[in-house]
């Protein structure tokens, strides 16, 4: 198994350009995330699903778009990008959550710079 | 409130030595409080976890203590080596919308010198 893949691994967009990450997940899990990481603040969500053709908001959505068409993938979209979203995006998966049985798995990371 | 305060921000330890990081947290409906560990260039993992209806956990040479009243958890890990170096996220669980969601702490950047 692959786990959790990310593409692409690195990208450097100029203000106002469009882009797309892709997330992919081999683990047949329901549940997938973006997260955003910046320095001293942690993990921060910016999108999730909970299943193929649903997604929610996190805690910081503003300026991203995400689809999930297919059960195995998470797309996450930039639609103008701005340098206050130069980042490393994390997507990750889970089960259907049993109590006291949340693990996340998260893929390798995105690191986008924006001039 | 939903957060999650951890500190210190860094943390360098002789070889050999305890790492402790410590996190604390205000909203009691947290149900559930693990720990992820992150090498450079690669995304988090978790590491060891905890329920609140225990006051310990060790796995190996890692160890969380949580104190339910105090509203506080700490990691604990022994006998650190430079392979432990890291930053190190704790997080609580709640459920939200029927969702459950992971907050996570601002992380620790451990260096363990040789």
């Amino acid at each position: 198994n692959a786990g959790v893949t990310q593409t692409p691994k690195f990208r450097v967009l100029k203000t106002g350009q469009s882009m797309t990450l892709l997330c992919a997940q081999d683990m047949n899990h329901e549940y997938m995330y973006w997260y955003r990481q910046d320095p001293g603040m942690g993990l921060r969500l910016i999108h999730y699903s909970v299943g193929e053709g649903t997604t929610a908001k996190g805690e910081v959505p503003d300026g991203y778009n995400v689809s999930r068409l297919k059960k195995q993938n998470f797309l996450l979209g930039l639609e103008s990008a701005a340098p206050s979203q130069t980042s490393v995006y994390f997507c990750a998966s889970s089960y259907p959550l049993y109590r006291y049985q949340e693990t996340q798995y998260f893929g390798p990371g995105t690191r986008l710079l924006v001039l | 409130q939903q957060q999650v305060k951890q500190s210190p921000q860094s943390l360098i330890v002789q070889k050999g030595g305890i790492s402790i990081i410590n996190c604390a947290y205000e909203n009691t409906a947290f149900d559930y409080f693990p720990w992820y560990q992150q090498f450079p260039g690669k995304g988090p993992a978790l590491l060891i976890a905890i329920r609140p209806d225990v006051s310990e956990k060790k796995e190996g040479r890692f160890t969380i203590s949580f104190n339910k009243s105090a509203k506080q958890f700490s990691l604990h890990i022994m006998d650190s080596q430079p392979g432990d170096s890291a930053t190190y996220f704790c997080a609580a669980n709640f459920m939200n919308t029927g969702f459950q969601k992971l907050v996570f702490g601002t992380g620790t950047r451990l260096l363990v010198s040789p």
